[in-house]
């Protein structure tokens, strides 16, 4: 079954303390993104990458790292995660224009 | 910077009448723009897509939007909205990998 699939689906963590939410596909697409969503502010891409070691910001990319070693997989790192950070992150690959969303990860920073 | 302006933070129609979303794009050249929709506690799921030629673009669930170049606008419509049409709709634009959301639009069907 083609699918994005993310994990974890929820973390609550501590401020500091470095994580890593990991995506992947398996849909042999180039483009992959990352996106945060917070109420009232629709989605906001954090980064996206065109295609292994290829990676660039989106709008909201303070706080966040990215790496693209493989074409499946696109991390989305938190160094030292804050509580502005708490929200809802979704993956992304992209095929055609047509984005291909995951489950969503829903990270609490305390 | 491109931008997307949902106008509507929230509307409600009554089951069976017509809806109406609106969207407005920043100008840019050849916008790809597109309309997605969320179901609580759900992941985004594409609606509908224009990329160029037909200003009419038909999507999956009955839905259709309209491209006006001369209004930068690309709204969604449905001619009769159903009970499980209750969600949160965005709509997007991207372009070579950058994309921009508005910051949706809820709707509420009553009965």
């Amino acid at each position: 079954e083609a699918q994005v699939t993310q994990n974890p689906r929820y973390l609550i963590t501590v401020t500091g303390k470095k994580l890593t939410v990991t995506c992947s596909q398996n849909m042999n697409h180039e483009y992959m993104s990352w996106y945060r969503q917070d109420p009232g502010l629709g989605l906001r891409q954090i980064y996206y990458s065109m295609n292994v070691e290829v990676t660039d910001k989106g709008d909201v990319p303070e706080g966040y790292k990215v790496s693209r070693k493989e074409k499946r997989n696109f991390p989305l790192i938190l160094e030292s995660p804050s509580p502005n950070q708490t929200s809802l992150y979704f993956c992304a690959s992209t095929f055609g224009g047509e984005q291909f969303f995951g489950p969503g990860t829903r990270l609490t920073v305390l | 910077a491109q931008s997307v302006t949902q106008p509507d933070i929230h509307i409600t129609v009554s089951e069976g009448a017509s809806l109406e979303l609106r969207c407005n794009y920043s100008y840019g050249a050849t916008p790809y723009l597109f309309w997605y929709v969320q179901s609580p506690g759900q992941g985004l799921q594409l609606l509908l897509k224009y990329f160029s030629g037909d200003t009419l673009v038909q999507g999956i669930k009955g839905f259709e939007a309209e491209f006006k170049r001369s209004q930068s606008s690309f709204n969604l419509r449905k001619p009769s909205v159903h009970w499980s049409d209750a969600a949160e709709y965005f709509c997007a634009r991207s372009n070579a990998g950058k994309s921009t959301f508005g910051d949706g639009t809820t709707l509420t069907v009553k009965p």
